[in-house]
């Protein structure tokens, strides 16, 4: 079964240090996704990504944040100057079409710990 | 803005048991709703979604949930779990609110940790 797959599982890193975390998504589907769960709180939206250009954005995907579909298999999210507050774990989705009666797959995560 | 509460952190229950996780959604409207799954080192997996119509949606493993409008609840439930059930769950609420043709995000709880106990 395709799935989605996300490099490295674990990073660490030193505050102030750019990150640039890596995804594949599903081959044919279309909408990307990143999230996030910071440890002990709710997985929480940042941004989706459409035909090359983000879609949606979250409060919390400012400008320290970007991404990229550098490729036509990579989606990546990379942190310009990473704070003690970007530990978290991220995941990558992606979905087929639009709209919820789309399913949304998930990888597995990276968990980023910024010191 | 919508909000979605799982008020169990965690919840134990012995295998052959029957299960109720709990969800409670703020929205004014009838969101999407969803649970997901996510087994140590695994990507989050959809048991099941409501969209509209039945309000007990039948899902994979053997969930089910029910949506109750007028509690703003869709708990799940499985009526014999087994160990591999053991897993993290996650109740996430969709609401269109996208514009010029984007993707929308969901909206999670914070989880429900399910440990089954021999």
């Amino acid at each position: 079964e395709p799935e989605v797959t996300q490099t490295p599982s674990h990073q660490v890193t030193q505050m102030g240090q750019e990150v640039i975390l890596r995804c594949v998504p599903i081959s044919n589907h279309l909408y990307f996704y990143w999230y996030r769960q910071i440890l002990g709180q709710k997985v929480e939206f940042l941004v989706s990504f459409y035909n090359n250009e983000i879609s949606e954005k979250s409060e919390i995907f400012d400008d320290q944040f970007s991404v990229e579909r550098p490729d036509g298999s990579n989606f990546t999210l990379k942190i310009r100057s990473t704070k003690l507050e970007d530990s978290a774990m991220y995941f990558c989705a992606s979905s087929e079409g639009r709209g919820y009666q789309e399913t949304q797959y998930f990888g597995p995560g990276t968990r980023l710990l910024v010191l | 803005a919508q909000s979605v509460t799982q008020p169990d952190i965690h919840i134990t229950v012995s295998e052959g048991a029957s299960l109720e996780l709990r969800c409670n959604y703020s929205y004014g409207a009838t969101p999407y709703l969803f649970w997901y799954v996510q087994s140590p080192g695994q990507g989050l997996q959809l048991l099941l979604k409501y969209f509209s119509g039945d309000t007990l949606v039948q899902g994979i493993k053997g969930f089910e949930a029910e949506f109750k409008r007028s509690q703003s609840s869709f708990n799940l439930r499985k009526p014999s779990v087994h160990w591999s059930d053991a897993a993290e769950y996650f109740c996430a609420v969709g609401v269109m609110m996208y514009s010029g043709g984007g993707a929308d995000g969901l909206t999670f709880g914070k989880g429900t940790h399910l440990i089954i106990q021999p």
